[in-house]
């Protein structure tokens, strides 16, 4: 079992729509969870971090966490084709580590 | 001020030879990572530093891959010898260590083929 999993896609969503990125993860000491949106041919870069159960919102993003089913997820509002790009979710492994561990990336493509 | 900076950030090389990676991280950031990038494998942790230690590098494939940290603004990724599965985008990025949401800042990436 990997210990990040995310479906690879593509997701493909209508311009305007909500956009919903799914993401499991196997070690339940977990503390963090982060969201990485990484266009083609370039470096990751941070959309927002949750750590705490239920919903954090940032614009037209929300994270949701629950941490009792393992389970992470972004919604995206208002879909641009702007927002087309691999979502990556990464994990902080728990106790005195600072492992950062990402899964494969779900490729979104925005249909204008 | 400037971002975690990688080189070289093209690299093209026959199999069997050495290749070196280079990163520069943050200024002030002491945790320092190492990934490698592949469309069937996806982003994997090869090795972190804190405080310029070697802390996990159990992603480390096998003994043809090196790195250092000689002190807090250097490190370096080696491969000798280097093998066409090793064509990869390897990303240096660092963040300061100790708190769990702490951001991960990446460089820009080295893409290497290995021929």
């Amino acid at each position: 079992q990997k210990e990040v999993e995310q479906n690879s896609g593509p997701l493909s969503v209508p311009e305007g729509a909500i956009a919903s990125l799914n993401c499991t993860y196997s070690d339940r000491g977990s503390q963090s969870f982060f969201w990485y949106r990484q266009y083609s041919g370039k470096s990751p870069e941070l959309i927002m971090f949750i750590y705490s159960n239920g919903d954090k919102e940032d614009g037209r993003f929300t994270a949701q966490l629950n941490k009792a089913s393992q389970y992470v997820s972004l919604l995206i509002r208002d879909s641009q084709p702007s927002d087309s790009a691999t979502y990556l979710c990464a994990v902080n492994k728990g106790g005195a580590t600072n492992k950062l561990i990402f899964g494969t990336g779900t490729l979104l493509a925005v249909q204008p | 001020d400037a971002g975690v900076i990688q080189s070289p950030r093209h690299e093209v090389t026959e199999m069997g030879q050495e290749v070196t990676l280079r990163c520069k991280p943050i200024s002030g950031h002491n945790s320092l990572f190492w990934y490698r990038q592949t469309m069937m494998r996806g982003l994997e942790l090869l090795i972190y530093f804190n405080n310029n230690v070697p802390i996990d590098d159990s992603g480390m494939p096998e003994d043809r891959f090196s790195a250092k940290m000689p002190n807090a603004s250097f490190s370096t990724l080696k491969i000798q010898p280097s093998e066409p599965r090793d064509s990869a985008v390897y990303f240096c990025a660092s963040r300061v260590a100790g708190g769990p949401t702490g951001e991960l800042f990446f460089g820009e990436g080295s893409r290497l083929t290995v021929l």
